[in-house]
């Protein structure tokens, strides 16, 4: 298994949809894990943290199945601005930051 | 307004030559890192710099690569003899109690 795995996408919905993405990690010693998002040619920019079960701030929620190393995110009632690519973060060792490869939204009007 | 700044936002390079990227954090911080993003791939972990010394680097970071922090604010990764796979964006980030960390705007790198 990879260190962090996601599906790449392109995920295209319409507005208000409601979409999730999956990430697998690898290190079952991990205890915090971090949802990114990043805009074309942006930096990463911080979406959520997850430390225990789950997170929810707005329309974004995040939860944490340790059993089955896997790390989910999950936005309600889409808007055009989320279209971005999604970044799962498990950090490692000296709190390196392992990233997946992204999973592209696309919110169509 | 931006955690860390990053100068130049944009530097093209001869293949061979010296390049020099900065980061200056917004506020004092002990941790910091690197992080390069070849286009159209994903972000990688060059070094964490811990308390004015290299605490981690990855494989990418080779004997071409260094960090310093000359004047206790700055930050910089220097490579010494660019090659065209150098390019890429190169993000500085801080780190927040170890934790959670934010990136800067990065630099990108293109190496003719």
């Amino acid at each position: 298994r990879k260190e962090v795995e996601q599906d790449p996408g392109p995920f295209n919905v319409p507005e208000g949809a409601t979409v999730a993405f999956n990430c697998t990690y690898s290190n079952s010693a991990s205890q915090s894990f971090f949802w990114y998002r990043q805009d074309c040619r942006k930096e990463p920019k911080l979406l959520m943290s997850v430390y225990s079960s789950g997170n929810e701030d707005g329309r974004f929620t995040a939860q944490l199945n340790r059993a089955s190393q896997y790390i989910s995110l999950l936005i309600r009632d889409s808007k055009l601005s989320d279209s971005a690519t999604y970044l799962c973060v498990v950090p490692s060792g000296t709190y390196k930051y392992i990233f997946g490869t992204g999973t592209r939204l696309k919110v169509l009007a | 307004e931006p955690e860390v700044t990053q100068t130049p936002s944009h530097q093209v390079t001869q293949m061979g030559q010296e390049v020099i990227l900065r980061c200056v954090p917004i506020s004092n911080h002990l941790y910091f890192y690197w992080y390069r993003q070849i286009l159209g791939q994903k972000v990688e972990f060059l070094v964490s710099f811990y308390n004015n010394e290299i605490s981690e680097k990855s494989e990418i970071f080779d004997d071409q690569f260094s960090v310093e922090r000359p004047d206790g604010s700055n930050f910089t990764l220097k490579i010494r003899s660019t090659k065209l796979e150098d390019s890429a964006m190169y993000f500085c980030a801080r780190g927040d109690r170890g934790e959670t960390q934010y990136f800067g705007p990065g630099t990108r790198l293109l190496v003719l």
